[in-house]
């Protein structure tokens, strides 16, 4: 069966670095028809995509321009799994955030992860 | 970016009537493929958001036949022909054109 399995912290401090990890179940982080995202939920963005990465004979990765300057989304081989790294947050980084597998085609996200809270506090 | 508007914000039902949801794009979303990327997600209460249609007016593998959508280009329309209680939940679209992929502000549909 094909999962999503997310895991990290739910709470960090503001300034630091937010680390999730999106472990791949029935899937290859490898795989050329798909794409590995981040997508945050919060009462005040709603749904806000926030990056991806994706294998289509090299290595890609794409990000928000609201994020860009702080994100890093990588890709781990060895482990079958992707990771998202926000530098610097603050508090209206506090939000619900997904990880999500992308179908190049057709184009929909077709498996999501079960959402881990993170809150940005002292 | 693709501005992504949905309406109403909020919709009440009634088990076995019909509902209509709006989503209106910024920009067209039709590819010169005939391809409307533009998806739809039912997110219900403490889940993760699920794929009911994409290109607009494909249904999703497992999504009961009760849910169709259409339009072209700019504006979007998700039809529930007849309400059941499992349907409540929030409802977004999302435009799968280019990235930023960016979604609508969702609408609650509730009993």
């Amino acid at each position: 069966q094909v999962q999503l399995q997310q895991s990290g912290p739910g709470l960090v401090s503001p300034s630091q670095t937010l680390s999730l990890t999106c472990a791949i179940s029935g899937d290859s982080v490898t795989s050329n028809s798909a794409a590995w995202n981040w997508i945050r939920q919060s009462p005040s963005r709603g749904l806000e995509w926030l990056g991806r990465t994706y294998f289509w004979s090299k290595w890609y990765t794409e990000y928000a321009e609201s994020v860009k300057s702080r994100i890093t989304i990588n890709p781990d081989t060895s482990t079958n799994q992707f990771s998202l790294q926000l530098n610097s947050v603050t508090p209206e980084d506090t939000a619900v955030y997904y990880c999500a597998r992308w179908r190049h085609d057709p184009r929909y996200f077709d498996l999501w992860g079960r959402g881990t809270l993170v809150t940005v506090s002292s | 970016d693709i501005v992504m508007t949905q309406s109403p914000l909020s919709l009440p039902v009634t088990p076995g009537e019909p509902a209509s949801i709006s989503c209106r794009s910024s920009q067209s979303l039709l590819q010169s493929n005939g391809h409307n990327c533009l998806d739809w997600y039912l997110q219900k209460p403490g889940q993760s958001p699920q794929l009911l249609i994409y290109f607009g007016s494909d249904r999703a593998s497992g999504v009961p036949d009760r849910f169709s959508g259409s339009g072209s280009g700019t504006d979007f329309t998700l039809k529930i022909s007849r309400v059941e209680a499992d349907d409540v939940g929030v409802y977004y679209c999302m435009q799968s054109l280019q990235t930023p992929l960016t979604f609508g502000g969702g609408t609650k549909v509730e009993i």
